[in-house]
C-alpha cells in the first residue's frame, strides 16, 4: 500500500502570516508530483506540476519544492490572505501506470 | 473547453435503486478516472480509463459500474448501494499518462438512503 501524507492536517494561520505544509511520499517509482487547492463545492485547481528531483515553483505568493531523493516537496504560502483558506492536496503519480494517489490533505483556514 | 463536467451535482437513492453518474470532457483527453472521497479524507481511486479500455480497477464492489461509451463521456452505474457509499464521487481526466496536471469535475455528492 502507497502512503502519501500531508502535515499539518489542519491548520488556522493569521492573516500575513507565512506558511508551509509537506507532502511525504514513497521516493521509490517517482513520476510527478501535483499540488491542488480545493475550495469546498468547487473543483480542485492544479497549483503545480512537479518532475525533478530539485524543482521550485512559483505562482504568486505561493512556491513548492520537490526533493524525489528523500520523497518529500514543501508548499509555502507567503503573506496569507483569507481567499487562501482551502484544503491543499498533493498527489503522486506511480510511474509506469496510471495510479494517481492522493495525499490525505492541509485544511488551512486564514483569520482576518 | 477547459473542464470536467459531472452530473448531477447532487443525488440522494434508496437501496434498491439504480442510477448513473456522468462525467463529460472536450479537451480530448485520453485518459478518465473516477474517485470516491468520504469527509475529511483523501480522494481514492476507483477506476482509470485509458482509450475507452478499463485500465485500472481497484477492487471496487461490483454494485459500481463504469462505462465509458467514447472518449468524451464516462459513465457511472450505480445499483443497490448501501449507505456507506454515500461519498462525493469525483471525476479527472488527463492527456494519457503524463506528468501535466489532471483537471477535475466538481463532484456529485451521493447520498444512499
Amino acid at each position: 500500500i502507497l502512503n502519501v501524507e500531508q502535515s499539518p492536517q489542519s491548520l488556522h494561520v493569521q492573516e500575513g502570516d507565512s506558511t508551509n505544509f509537506t507532502c511525504s511520499f514513497p521516493s521509490s517509482n517517482f513520476y510527478a508530483l501535483h499540488w491542488y487547492r480545493w475550495e469546498t463545492a468547487k473543483s480542485p485547481e492544479a497549483l503545480f506540476v512537479m518532475t525533478l528531483n530539485g524543482d521550485e515553483k512559483k505562482k504568486g505568493r505561493i512556491s513548492a519544492t520537490l526533493n524525489t531523493k528523500e520523497g518529500y516537496s514543501y508548499l509555502y504560502i507567503k503573506g496569507s490572505q483569507p481567499e487562501d483558506s482551502a484544503t491543499y492536496l498533493c498527489a503522486f503519480l506511480i510511474s509506469g501506470t496510471y495510479k494517481y494517489i492522493f495525499g490525505t490533505g492541509t485544511r488551512l483556514k486564514v483569520l482576518a | 473547453d477547459t473542464e470536467v463536467t459531472q452530473t448531477p451535482k447532487h443525488l440522494v437513492m434508496g437501496m434498491t435503486n439504480k442510477k448513473s453518474l456522468k462525467c463529460e470532457q472536450h479537451m480530448g483527453h485520453r485518459a478518465m478516472y473516477w474517485y470516491k472521497q468520504k469527509a475529511k479524507k483523501p480522494p481514492e481511486l476507483m477506476f482509470v480509463y485509458s482509450y475507452e479500455k478499463l485500465s485500472i480497477n481497484e477492487s471496487v464492489p461490483s454494485r459500481f459500474s463504469p462505462e465509458c461509451p467514447n472518449s468524451s463521456l464516462l459513465n457511472l452505474h450505480l445499483h443497490a448501494l448501501q449507505p456507506e457509499d454515500s461519498a462525493l464521487y469525483l471525476c479527472a481526466s488527463s492527456q494519457g499518462r503524463t506528468a501535466d496536471g489532471y483537471t477535475f469535475g466538481s463532484g456529485t455528492r451521493l447520498t444512499v438512503v
